[in-house]
Protein backbone atom coordinates (compact mmCIF):
# COMPACT_ATOMS: atom_id res chain seq x y z
CA UNK A 1 0.00 0.00 0.00
CA UNK A 2 3.47 2.02 0.24
CA UNK A 3 4.60 1.69 -3.15
CA UNK A 4 4.34 4.12 -5.74
CA UNK A 5 4.17 2.31 -9.02
CA UNK A 6 5.93 4.68 -12.33
CA UNK A 7 6.31 4.38 -15.71
CA UNK A 8 8.21 4.25 -17.87
CA UNK A 9 11.61 2.93 -17.17
CA UNK A 10 13.02 5.26 -19.76
CA UNK A 11 12.19 7.51 -22.22
CA UNK A 12 13.73 9.24 -25.59
CA UNK A 13 11.83 12.27 -27.09
CA UNK A 14 12.80 14.99 -29.39
CA UNK A 15 13.28 18.40 -28.46
CA UNK A 16 10.66 20.45 -28.69
CA UNK A 17 8.17 17.60 -27.97
CA UNK A 18 5.91 16.90 -24.74
CA UNK A 19 7.43 14.03 -22.38
CA UNK A 20 4.51 12.35 -20.02
CA UNK A 21 5.81 10.33 -17.39
CA UNK A 22 3.01 8.49 -14.95
CA UNK A 23 2.69 7.54 -11.35
CA UNK A 24 0.16 5.33 -9.72
CA UNK A 25 -0.51 4.71 -5.67
CA UNK A 26 -2.37 2.81 -3.60
CA UNK A 27 -2.34 4.43 -0.20
CA UNK A 28 -5.52 7.57 -0.32
CA UNK A 29 -3.58 9.15 2.68
CA UNK A 30 -1.14 10.52 0.59
CA UNK A 31 -1.93 14.21 0.22
CA UNK A 32 1.87 15.72 -1.08
CA UNK A 33 3.10 14.58 -4.33
CA UNK A 34 6.52 15.81 -5.60
CA UNK A 35 8.30 15.36 -8.66
CA UNK A 36 12.47 15.77 -8.18
CA UNK A 37 14.54 15.81 -11.19
CA UNK A 38 18.58 14.11 -10.31
CA UNK A 39 20.98 15.09 -13.15
CA UNK A 40 24.08 12.62 -12.94
CA UNK A 41 26.19 12.92 -10.24
CA UNK A 42 24.12 14.78 -8.35
CA UNK A 43 21.48 14.63 -5.21
CA UNK A 44 17.67 14.75 -6.57
CA UNK A 45 16.25 18.30 -6.88
CA UNK A 46 12.56 19.28 -6.13
CA UNK A 47 11.29 20.11 -9.52
CA UNK A 48 7.19 20.64 -8.30
CA UNK A 49 4.52 19.34 -6.63
CA UNK A 50 1.00 19.08 -5.72
CA UNK A 51 -1.87 18.65 -3.83
CA UNK A 52 -4.94 16.28 -4.20
CA UNK A 53 -7.26 19.46 -3.84
CA UNK A 54 -5.93 20.58 -7.15
CA UNK A 55 -6.21 18.69 -10.86
CA UNK A 56 -3.03 20.44 -12.44
CA UNK A 57 -0.27 22.61 -11.74
CA UNK A 58 1.84 25.03 -13.61
CA UNK A 59 5.61 25.82 -13.12
CA UNK A 60 7.48 26.86 -16.19
CA UNK A 61 7.49 24.66 -18.41
CA UNK A 62 6.60 21.60 -16.09
CA UNK A 63 2.66 20.52 -15.44
CA UNK A 64 1.60 18.20 -13.11
CA UNK A 65 -1.39 16.55 -13.54
CA UNK A 66 -3.97 15.01 -10.94
CA UNK A 67 -6.55 12.40 -11.03
CA UNK A 68 -7.67 12.03 -7.28
CA UNK A 69 -10.19 9.07 -8.25
CA UNK A 70 -7.81 7.24 -10.48
CA UNK A 71 -4.83 7.55 -7.58
CA UNK A 72 -2.49 8.86 -10.69
CA UNK A 73 -0.56 11.68 -10.90
CA UNK A 74 1.78 12.94 -13.86
CA UNK A 75 4.61 14.29 -15.22
CA UNK A 76 4.59 16.70 -18.43
CA UNK A 77 7.46 18.86 -19.88
CA UNK A 78 6.09 21.26 -22.38
CA UNK A 79 8.70 22.25 -25.39
CA UNK A 80 11.45 19.68 -23.93
CA UNK A 81 15.30 20.57 -24.33
CA UNK A 82 18.01 18.66 -24.28
CA UNK A 83 19.16 20.18 -20.95
CA UNK A 84 16.08 18.40 -19.58
CA UNK A 85 17.66 15.09 -19.99
CA UNK A 86 17.57 13.43 -16.22
CA UNK A 87 16.21 11.18 -14.28
CA UNK A 88 12.77 12.16 -13.06
CA UNK A 89 11.03 10.41 -10.02
CA UNK A 90 7.48 10.89 -8.57
CA UNK A 91 7.04 10.63 -4.60
CA UNK A 92 3.88 10.46 -2.40
CA UNK A 93 3.78 11.47 1.63
CA UNK A 94 1.45 11.89 4.46
CA UNK A 95 2.21 15.40 4.70
CA UNK A 96 1.61 16.19 8.55
CA UNK A 97 2.10 12.80 9.95
CA UNK A 98 4.60 13.36 12.97
CA UNK A 99 6.69 10.66 12.91
CA UNK A 100 6.04 9.16 9.75
CA UNK A 101 6.84 11.76 7.16
CA UNK A 102 8.50 9.46 4.57
CA UNK A 103 8.51 10.24 0.87
CA UNK A 104 7.63 7.17 -0.75
CA UNK A 105 9.70 7.36 -4.22
CA UNK A 106 8.89 5.43 -7.81
CA UNK A 107 11.36 3.80 -9.31
CA UNK A 108 12.73 6.79 -11.59
CA UNK A 109 12.49 7.60 -15.38
CA UNK A 110 15.22 8.60 -17.22
CA UNK A 111 14.40 10.60 -19.98
CA UNK A 112 16.41 12.16 -22.87
CA UNK A 113 15.78 14.42 -25.25
CA UNK A 114 17.29 14.68 -28.37
CA UNK A 115 17.93 17.41 -30.37
CA UNK B 1 18.24 29.72 4.58
CA UNK B 2 19.30 25.80 4.74
CA UNK B 3 21.86 24.27 3.46
CA UNK B 4 22.30 20.06 3.85
CA UNK B 5 26.45 19.82 3.32
CA UNK B 6 27.57 15.99 2.48
CA UNK B 7 30.66 15.01 2.48
CA UNK B 8 32.78 13.45 0.54
CA UNK B 9 32.15 13.55 -2.69
CA UNK B 10 34.03 10.34 -3.86
CA UNK B 11 35.31 7.75 -2.07
CA UNK B 12 37.02 4.47 -2.95
CA UNK B 13 37.66 1.87 0.13
CA UNK B 14 39.02 -1.37 -0.34
CA UNK B 15 36.40 -4.10 1.04
CA UNK B 16 36.75 -5.22 4.82
CA UNK B 17 37.67 -1.34 5.61
CA UNK B 18 35.13 0.83 7.85
CA UNK B 19 33.31 3.76 6.67
CA UNK B 20 32.08 6.46 7.77
CA UNK B 21 29.80 9.20 5.51
CA UNK B 22 28.81 12.51 7.54
CA UNK B 23 25.85 14.82 7.07
CA UNK B 24 25.40 18.23 8.46
CA UNK B 25 22.71 20.47 7.82
CA UNK B 26 22.36 24.39 8.61
CA UNK B 27 20.06 27.08 9.26
CA UNK B 28 16.98 24.49 10.66
CA UNK B 29 16.53 23.10 14.05
CA UNK B 30 14.82 19.24 15.09
CA UNK B 31 15.10 18.18 11.18
CA UNK B 32 14.18 14.58 9.99
CA UNK B 33 17.43 13.65 8.44
CA UNK B 34 17.53 10.32 5.75
CA UNK B 35 20.21 8.02 4.19
CA UNK B 36 19.69 7.05 0.78
CA UNK B 37 21.68 4.70 -1.59
CA UNK B 38 21.22 4.31 -5.13
CA UNK B 39 22.57 1.66 -7.06
CA UNK B 40 23.83 2.36 -10.83
CA UNK B 41 20.93 3.20 -12.87
CA UNK B 42 18.27 2.76 -10.10
CA UNK B 43 15.92 3.84 -7.84
CA UNK B 44 16.11 5.98 -4.16
CA UNK B 45 16.51 3.05 -1.29
CA UNK B 46 15.81 4.29 1.71
CA UNK B 47 18.48 3.19 4.34
CA UNK B 48 17.85 4.63 7.92
CA UNK B 49 16.05 7.78 8.76
CA UNK B 50 15.70 10.08 12.16
CA UNK B 51 13.46 12.03 14.00
CA UNK B 52 15.81 13.32 16.75
CA UNK B 53 19.10 12.50 18.19
CA UNK B 54 19.82 9.07 19.01
CA UNK B 55 16.19 8.03 17.24
CA UNK B 56 17.26 5.89 14.16
CA UNK B 57 14.70 3.90 12.14
CA UNK B 58 16.31 1.19 9.94
CA UNK B 59 14.80 0.24 6.62
CA UNK B 60 16.43 -2.39 4.73
CA UNK B 61 18.76 -4.84 7.26
CA UNK B 62 22.25 -4.28 6.39
CA UNK B 63 25.80 -3.91 7.09
CA UNK B 64 25.54 -0.34 7.40
CA UNK B 65 24.47 1.51 10.55
CA UNK B 66 23.54 5.17 11.30
CA UNK B 67 24.23 7.26 14.42
CA UNK B 68 22.49 10.80 14.95
CA UNK B 69 24.91 12.41 17.80
CA UNK B 70 23.81 15.91 17.43
CA UNK B 71 20.93 17.53 16.52
CA UNK B 72 22.21 18.33 13.11
CA UNK B 73 24.58 15.27 11.92
CA UNK B 74 23.95 12.01 10.75
CA UNK B 75 26.66 9.63 10.08
CA UNK B 76 26.51 6.66 7.68
CA UNK B 77 28.75 3.68 9.17
CA UNK B 78 30.49 0.19 8.49
CA UNK B 79 32.72 -1.79 10.30
CA UNK B 80 33.73 -3.16 7.48
CA UNK B 81 32.56 -2.39 3.37
CA UNK B 82 31.08 -5.27 1.32
CA UNK B 83 31.85 -5.08 -2.66
CA UNK B 84 27.90 -4.60 -2.36
CA UNK B 85 28.08 -1.65 -0.45
CA UNK B 86 28.99 0.39 -3.55
CA UNK B 87 26.72 2.64 -4.75
CA UNK B 88 25.87 6.63 -4.46
CA UNK B 89 24.71 7.62 -0.86
CA UNK B 90 22.66 10.78 -0.06
CA UNK B 91 21.70 12.39 2.70
CA UNK B 92 18.40 14.35 3.37
CA UNK B 93 16.65 16.23 5.37
CA UNK B 94 12.62 17.68 6.04
CA UNK B 95 11.58 19.50 8.85
CA UNK B 96 9.67 17.89 11.86
CA UNK B 97 6.08 16.68 11.25
CA UNK B 98 5.78 17.69 8.25
CA UNK B 99 5.83 15.41 4.58
CA UNK B 100 7.27 17.68 2.20
CA UNK B 101 10.20 19.85 1.27
CA UNK B 102 13.01 17.25 1.36
CA UNK B 103 16.13 18.41 0.34
CA UNK B 104 19.03 15.64 -0.73
CA UNK B 105 22.85 16.54 -0.47
CA UNK B 106 24.67 16.42 -3.60
CA UNK B 107 25.69 12.67 -2.70
CA UNK B 108 28.98 10.89 -2.05
CA UNK B 109 30.08 7.94 -4.86
CA UNK B 110 31.04 4.96 -2.93
CA UNK B 111 33.52 2.19 -4.68
CA UNK B 112 34.72 -0.57 -2.49
CA UNK B 113 36.97 -2.77 -4.37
Amino acid sequence: QQQVKQSPQSLIVQKGGIPIINCAYENTAFDYFPWYQQFPGKGPALLIAIRPDVSEKKEGRFTISFNKSAKQFSLHIMDSQPGDSATYFCAASIGRNFGNEKLTFGTGTRLTIIP
Amino acid sequence: SQTIHQWPATLVQPVGSPLSLECTVEGTSNPNLYWYRQAAGRGLQLLFYSVGIGQISSEVPQNLSASRPQDRQFILSSKKLLLSDSGFYLCAWSRRGVGYGYTFGSGTRLTVV
